[in-house]
């Protein structure tokens, strides 16, 4: 089971807005370390989306975005795609034991 | 352009050992923090070690009990993994990354295609 809590999967029609969750402990997210969201297309290695407050990566869509809450952090995806059918993971540093770690991931369905 | 090559992979028994590489190109090395993340068939990401610009500071995560040793080769743009008794729970691909800025609490802004390490007998 994974440090951080993520959905398994989420879906939405193209042109809609899905937001994935990740949902963390005092340890990582509620401890203000940053929280990292990477997108993972089938076959292919992750790509960073979205870091932080606001860092987005050159390439990346703005309709890609991150948001933090307490314990808990978002990625707000708009104006859907087929293309951004992938699966999704989120990654914070967790003070509990001394390290990075990621969330189970969301496969992301375009329907 | 960025590039990280993994390579060393194979099919190696239980109890085995193997020594992975991964060759940068297209930025200096040794600027940068780089990390080693596994994920295996159909699972997640799994963040295994990290090491600093000039090797001085290395972290593990501290389950895999001593397993895993990370090191670098500037001179060479050569970042390596190296893992011993390797347990069917060892098989992943493993991919390296470049952090993004400096440390744990980085996030990776690249990473290489990954390298499979199958462990069985």
């Amino acid at each position: 089971q994974s440090v951080l809590t993520q959905a398994p999967s989420v879906s939405g029609a193209p042109g809609q807005r899905v937001t994935i969750s990740c949902t963390g402990r005092r340890s990582n997210i509620g401890a203000g370390y940053d929280v990292h969201w990477y997108q993972q297309l089938p076959g292919t290695a992750p790509k960073l989306l979205f870091s932080g407050n606001n860092y987005r990566p050159s390439g990346v869509p703005e309709r890609f975005s991150g948001s933090k809450s307490g314990t808990s952090a978002s990625l707000d995806i708009t104006r859907l795609q087929a293309e951004d059918e992938a699966d999704y993971y989120c990654q914070c540093f967790d003070s509990s034991l001394s390290g990075p770690v990621f969330g189970g991931g969301t496969k992301l369905t375009v329907l | 352009e960025v590039q990280l090559v993994e390579s060393g992979g194979g099919l190696v028994p239980p109890g085995g050992s193997v020594r992975l590489s991964c060759a940068a190109s297209g930025f200096t090395l040794s600027a940068f923090w780089m990390s080693w993340v596994r994920q295996a068939p159909g699972k997640g990401l799994e963040w295994v070690a990290n090491i600093n610009q000039d090797g001085s500071a290395k972290h593990s995560i501290v389950s895999m009990k001593g397993r895993f040793t990370i090191s670098r080769d500037n001179a060479k743009n050569s970042l390596y993994l190296e893992v011993n008794s390797l347990s069917v729970e060892d098989t992943a691909v493993y991919y390296c990354a470049r952090e993004a800025s400096s440390g744990l609490v980085s996030g990776y802004d690249n990473w290489g295609q990954g390298t499979l390490v199958t462990v069985s007998s």
